[in-house]
């Protein structure tokens, strides 16, 4: 199956540090989505972005569908940004809604 | 609106015991789906549905079954845990077209001793 490699896997910032998360994948995809796990465990979707760049406040996110990576760049941050970050993907040809998951970038702001 | 919803929270089981986790959502959404999470693992895809009637199997849907009678409720059934089994469960669901985003339930933390 699709392979989806995040990286760091951890990260320690000071607030208001700018930080990048980067998210490969081995196949075409129909779908990426990053989602923020907070420290109580609850997934929240961040972007739905199969390709191009988007911004939400904060945060932005960027796919380039043809060499296979998104970035997800997070600007001043705070601590209420800490959590776990996740990449998931959607291969081509897949059934509509059917993830893959990498493993995850634990991120940690301090005040 | 509720979203997706679940329960229990937490279960604690023994080896050899069997029970459902039960995942709703008001969303009238066709797609559910459920994860389950391990430590230092992205969450893996255990069985989905497409639909009322229609389900499928993820990347690790041993010891587990489903059943989608109606479009709200998808219930996952450990059918005699493990203590692989192990894990927080998510149930997930999407309105079902190539531009929705999934909507998460809140995670069942499920011991099995």
């Amino acid at each position: 199956g699709i392979q989806v490699e995040q990286s760091p896997p951890d990260l320690i910032l000071q607030e208001g540090a700018n930080s990048t998360l980067r998210c490969n994948f081995s196949d075409s995809v129909n779908n990426l989505q990053w989602f923020h796990q907070n420290p109580w465990g609850q997934l929240i979707n961040l972007f739905y972005i199969p390709s191009g760049t988007k911004q939400n406040g904060r945060l932005s996110a960027t796919t380039v569908a043809t060499e296979r990576y998104s970035l997800l760049y997070i600007s001043s941050s705070q601590t209420t940004d800490s959590g776990v970050y996740f990449c998931a993907v959607e291969p081509r040809g897949s059934t509509l809604g059917r993830l893959y998951f990498g493993r995850g970038t634990q991120l940690t702001v301090w005040p | 609106n509720a979203g997706v919803t679940q329960t229990p929270k937490f279960q604690v089981l023994k080896t050899g015991q069997s029970m459902t986790l039960q995942c709703a959502q008001d969303m009238n959404h066709e797609y559910m789906s459920w994860y389950r999470q391990d430590p230092g693992m992205g969450l893996r895809l255990i069985h989905y549905s497409v639909g009322a009637g229609i389900t499928d199997q993820g990347e690790v849907p041993n010891g587990y079954n489903v059943s989608r009678s109606t479009t709200e409720d998808f219930p996952l059934r450990l059918l005699s845990a493990a203590p692989s089994q192990t894990s927080v469960y998510f149930c997930a669901s999407h309105r079902g077209t190539s531009t929705d985003t999934q909507y998460f339930g809140p995670g069942t933390r499920l011991t099995v001793l």
